[in-house]
């Protein structure tokens, strides 16, 4: 079965990295994109970025654009995405997606990132 | 790239249907057959409810069903079910320079 599985929750200072992992199992992994999505408490859903998994492009979401990559490691069928400069409004639980055309049909469990001096 | 915009929330009883529209633009929800829909329980991730306007993925119950016109897409759910109260969001496909754009969510209230 398809199974997507992230890392762990994280507490960040402000103007610190993150970089989230998500493991993917239950399918070809190179065969499908990445998309990350992220959401503030008690908010709505936003679109990060995308990765493909065959090779590498990117799409990222413009006002994410300079502080966001998104990578994957096709031996460990995992993505990773990383966001720089962290500020107090980055804090969300960020979820990672399968992708494929005009969807996202499997996505994993949510990673908490806090943002807090 | 603005959000899709949805009702904030929508309500019925057991056994009654209600229906979620979300409007977006001709650069994402007129211009592409690519709109999904995702149903989120507190705390949980979203789900994948409807896919390509209209398709239900393995697994997904006959009771909901989606469509659009023009600009406005549209997820009915009919035969209410308390376990259907939850978030909903819409999604589309906005081309090559911000692939996705997701709804700003309606609660359901199943009273």
């Amino acid at each position: 079965q398809v199974q997507l599985v992230q890392s762990g929750a994280e507490v960040k200072k402000p103007g610190a990295s993150v970089k989230v992992s998500c493991k993917a199992s239950g399918y070809t992994f190179t065969s499908y994109g990445i998309s990350w999505v992220r959401q503030a408490p008690g908010q709505g859903l936003e679109w990060m970025g995308w990765i493909s998994a065959y090779n590498g492009n990117t799409n990222y979401a413009q006002k994410l654009q300079g502080r966001v990559t998104m990578t994957t490691d096709t031996s460990t069928s995992t993505a990773y995405m990383e966001l720089r400069s962290l500020r107090s409004d980055d804090t969300a639980v960020y979820y990672c997606a399968r992708e494929i055309t005009g969807t996202n049909d499997y996505w994993g469990q949510g990673t908490l990132v806090t943002v807090s001096s | 790239q603005s959000a899709l915009t949805q009702p904030p929330s929508a309500s019925g009883s057991p056994g009654q249907s209600v229906t979620i529209s979300c409007t977006g633009t001709s650069s994402d929800v007129g211009g592409y057959n690519y709109v999904s829909w995702y149903q989120q329980h507190p705390g949980k991730a979203p789900k994948l409810m409807i896919y390509e306007v209209s398709k239900r993925p393995s697994g997904v119950p006959d009771r909901f069903s989606g469509s659009k016109s023009g600009n406005t897409a549209s997820l009915t759910v009919s035969g209410l079910q308390a376990e259907d109260e939850a978030d909903y969001y819409c999604s589309s496909y906005a081309g090559s320079n911000n692939l996705y754009v997701f709804g700003t969510g309606t609660k359901v209230t199943v009273l």
